[in-house]
């Protein structure tokens, strides 16, 4: 069974810091790595997908890495602003679409 | 992309009651999920909805508590049956046009039981 892990779960940085998000999974044999956003009363928004054959992807201010055969994903958020506030869900696709994932990095930016 | 919506938003339920969580989507889509996200937990899959079938569910999850229904490409209902405490979650739908796709979530419904 796979096995998701995010540390730290929670973290509080000044605003401008960069913000680096770890997540671990046990089983390599993944189609892809998704980084979504939650905040409270709201669905998840997909923020990157990693596809298996991908070492990197990056949209704006944020990249993710990934290294399938360590097991091993990191999330940097670069200069973070209030805004980017919110719990951050590691996932990964063992086959079909289905997602297992992490509990989550509880991100608060401080003005 | 797509767009999903979730009814109701939010429940308040008693103990031994039913209640049904509606997930529409606005374009035809292959596969739909149904997830859980206990206080303080990660979100955890319930069950694959099938269109014109039964759906497949988790290890740990069976029909008798948490029917699904899927009568087309765009809707989906999960009922909790006979609900307890312990079901106070989120309960979130997703769909994916197939493996290595992007998910979409829906808003997700939260429900508290007494």
């Amino acid at each position: 069974k796979q096995e998701v892990t995010q540390i730290p779960a929670a973290l509080s940085v000044p605003e401008g810091e960069n913000l680096v998000l770890n997540c671990s999974f046990t089983d390599s044999a993944i189609y892809n790595l998704q980084w979504f956003r939650q905040d409270p009363g709201k669905g998840l928004t997909s923020l990157l997908l990693i596809q298996s054959s991908q070492r990197e992807q990056t949209s704006g201010r944020l990249n993710a890495s990934l290294d399938k055969s360590s097991g091993r994903s990191t999330l940097y958020i670069a200069a973070s602003q209030p805004g980017d506030s919110a719990t951050y869900l590691c996932a990964v696709e063992g086959g079909n679409n289905r997602l297992a994932f992490g509990k989550g990095n509880q991100v608060v930016v401080i003005p | 992309s797509a767009v999903i919506s979730q009814k109701p938003s939010r429940d308040i339920c008693q103990r031994g009651t039913s209640l049904t969580i509606q997930c529409q989507v606005d374009s035809q889509v292959t596969m739909m999920f149904w997830y859980r996200q206990q206080p303080g937990q990660s979100l955890t899959l319930i069950a694959t909805a099938n269109q014109g079938s039964e759906a497949t569910y988790e290890s740990g999850f069976v029909i008798d508590k948490f029917p699904i229904s899927r009568p087309n490409l765009t809707f989906s209902t999960l009922t909790v049956s006979n609900m307890s405490p312990e079901d106070s979650s989120i309960y979130l739908c997703s769909v994916g046009r197939g493996p290595g796709d992007t998910q979409y979530f829906g808003p997700g419904t939260r429900l508290t039981v007494l």
